[in-house]
C-alpha cells in the first residue's frame, strides 16, 4: 500500500515568490491535513480539508492556501513568499470512519527554502 | 487552547539504557486524544500510539511502553534496552476527540533521542 507521497521534496524560491506543493493521500484516504516545521515554531497546523471542504484551519495568514480535488489529492499554495516560510511542509492523510479517530499518516514533507 | 510541554529538548544515552520522554498537556476539553510520534531523519512523523482520554490504562507494545496519568495531565515514554535505530525526535502531540477536531494535533516542541553505541 503506497503511502502519503508528497512532491517535490526540495525545493529554493526567492521573497516574493510563490509556491505549490502537492499531496497525494494514501489510497481511501479523504481527509488531507498540513503542517508547517520549523525549528523555531516546531510543528503547526496549517489547514485540514475533507471531500474537498476545507474543515479546520490553523493560525496562518491568508498567504496560505490549499484545496483538495475530488481524488482527495490536496495542493497548498504560499503566495509572496517570505524568508519566515521556509520551512518543512507535511501533508498528512487519514480514513475517517464512524468510530474512527483518524489516525494521521505522514508524508516525507517538502523542504521549502525561501532566500 | 490546548498546549502541549516536553521539557527535554535533547537526550543522550548508551544503548541497551533504559530511557524515558516526557510530556505534559494542557486542555479544557474533558475528552481529547494523546499520540506519540516518531520522527527520523527521513522526515515524514511516524505514528506510534493514540491514547483516548478515558483510557488510562498503561501500554506495553515490545520494549515501548506508555503512562497516561490523568491526574498529572502527563503521557510519558519508556523506552526499555535502547537501540541506536531508536534516535530520532520523539514528538508528543494532543487533539480534540471527534472525527473533525482530531486531525488537528497540537504538538510539543520534540526531544531529540540519540542512543550512542
Amino acid at each position: 500500500k503506497a503511502g502519503v507521497t508528497q512532491t517535490p521534496r526540495y525545493l529554493i524560491k526567492t521573497r516574493g515568490q510563490q509556491v505549490t506543493l502537492s499531496c497525494s493521500p494514501i489510497s481511501g484516504h479523504r481527509s488531507v491535513s498540513w503542517y508547517q516545521q520549523t525549528p523555531g515554531q516546531g510543528l503547526q497546523f496549517l489547514f485540514e480539508y475533507f471531500s474537498e471542504t476545507q474543515r479546520n484551519k490553523g493560525n496562518f495568514p491568508g498567504r496560505f492556501s490549499g484545496r483538495q480535488f475530488s481524488n482527495s489529492r490536496s495542493e497548498m499554495n504560499v503566495s509572496t513568499l517570505e524568508l519566515g516560510d521556509s520551512a518543512l511542509y507535511l501533508c498528512a492523510s487519514s480514513l475517517l470512519l464512524a468510530g474512527n479517530t483518524g489516525e494521521l499518516f505522514f508524508g516525507e514533507g517538502s523542504r521549502l527554502t525561501v532566500l | 487552547a490546548q498546549k502541549v510541554t516536553q521539557a527535554q529538548t535533547e537526550i543522550s544515552v548508551v544503548e541497551k539504557e533504559d530511557v524515558t520522554l516526557d510530556c505534559v498537556y494542557e486542555t479544557r476539553d474533558t475528552t481529547y486524544y494523546l499520540f506519540w510520534y516518531k520522527q527520523p531523519p527521513s522526515g515524514e512523523l511516524v505514528f506510534l500510539i493514540r491514547r483516548n482520554s478515558f483510557d488510562e490504562q498503561n501500554e506495553i507494545s515490545g520494549r515501548y511502553s506508555w503512562n497516561f496519568q490523568k491526574s498529572t495531565s502527563s503521557f510519558n515514554f519508556t523506552i526499555t534496552a535502547s537501540q541506536v535505530v531508536d534516535s530520532a525526535v520523539y514528538f508528543c502531540a494532543l487533539s480534540e476527540a471527534g472525527i473533525q477536531g482530531a486531525q488537528k494535533l497540537v504538538f510539543g516542541q520534540g526531544t531529540r533521542l540519540t542512543i550512542n553505541p
